[in-house]
């Protein structure tokens, strides 16, 4: 079965800095896909990026942008110039290729100070 | 208009009592899912469908029954209420891929 770790249960972060949430998991598959969804307290479950594993480069959608080492199962999630709409609780999840079960992390708070 | 909308949005009731949620997409997805999130915002998911076919039944009680009436449908019945029952429940769709999330109905068993 596969797992998916978040280390961090918390994290806060000034306005206008760089933060990086971190994200494991663990699977024997070569092909599958590795989400970050964003659930802000309007509780709405938000996909931020997506990455494909076959892929080499890194996914990034304007401020966001991942770090994915597939050799090391690891895959982080940067978010430059942090704004407070960013406070959310953050979730990592996997989902192997041509399947439709996705597997989630137990999430990290992020909490953006002004 | 939304994609996957979930009615109620709240629901409170007593122990005991049998509930319903709707789950409705419009995006002409294939497969629908039913997740669960507790009160440490832990997301389990519960069930999934595939054109109205079941494919994904994690354990749970068998209290909970999910109906599929056609592939833009999956609706979650609840039988004999329990306090343990009390969390959020999300709706979801997908083809393939990402999965598009419902806004959450928040269960609150009295």
């Amino acid at each position: 079965a596969q797992t998916v770790t978040q280390s961090q249960p918390e994290m806060s972060v000034q306005e206008a800095e760089t933060v990086t949430l971190s994200c494991t998991y663990d699977t024997s598959e070569s092909n599958y896909y590795l989400f970050w969804y964003k659930q802000p307290p309007s509780r709405q479950m938000i996909l931020v990026i997506r990455q494909e594993a076959y892929k080499q480069q890194n996914a990034t959608e304007n401020r966001f942008s991942v770090n994915f080492q597939k050799a090391a199962k690891s895959f982080s999630l940067k978010i430059s110039d942090s704004q407070l709409g960013d406070t959310a609780m953050y979730f990592c999840a996997f989902m192997k290729y041509n399947n439709n079960d996705m597997r989630f992390g137990a999430g990290t708070r992020l909490t953006v100070k002004p | 208009d939304t994609a996957v909308s979930q009615t109620p949005k709240y629901l409170v009731t007593q122990m005991g009592n049998d509930k319903s949620i709707k789950c409705e997409q419009n995006l002409g997805h294939d497969t629908m899912y039913w997740y669960k999130q507790d009160s440490k915002k832990f997301l389990k998911i519960m069930f999934s469908y595939n054109n109205k076919e079941l494919i994904i039944n994690e354990t749970v009680p068998n209290r909970f029954s999910p109906k599929s009436p056609d592939k833009a449908h999956l609706n979650l019945h609840i039988n004999s209420l329990e306090l343990g029952d009390s969390a959020v429940y999300f709706c979801a769709s997908s083809q393939d891929r990402e999965q598009f999330f419902g806004p959450g109905t928040r269960l609150t068993v009295l």
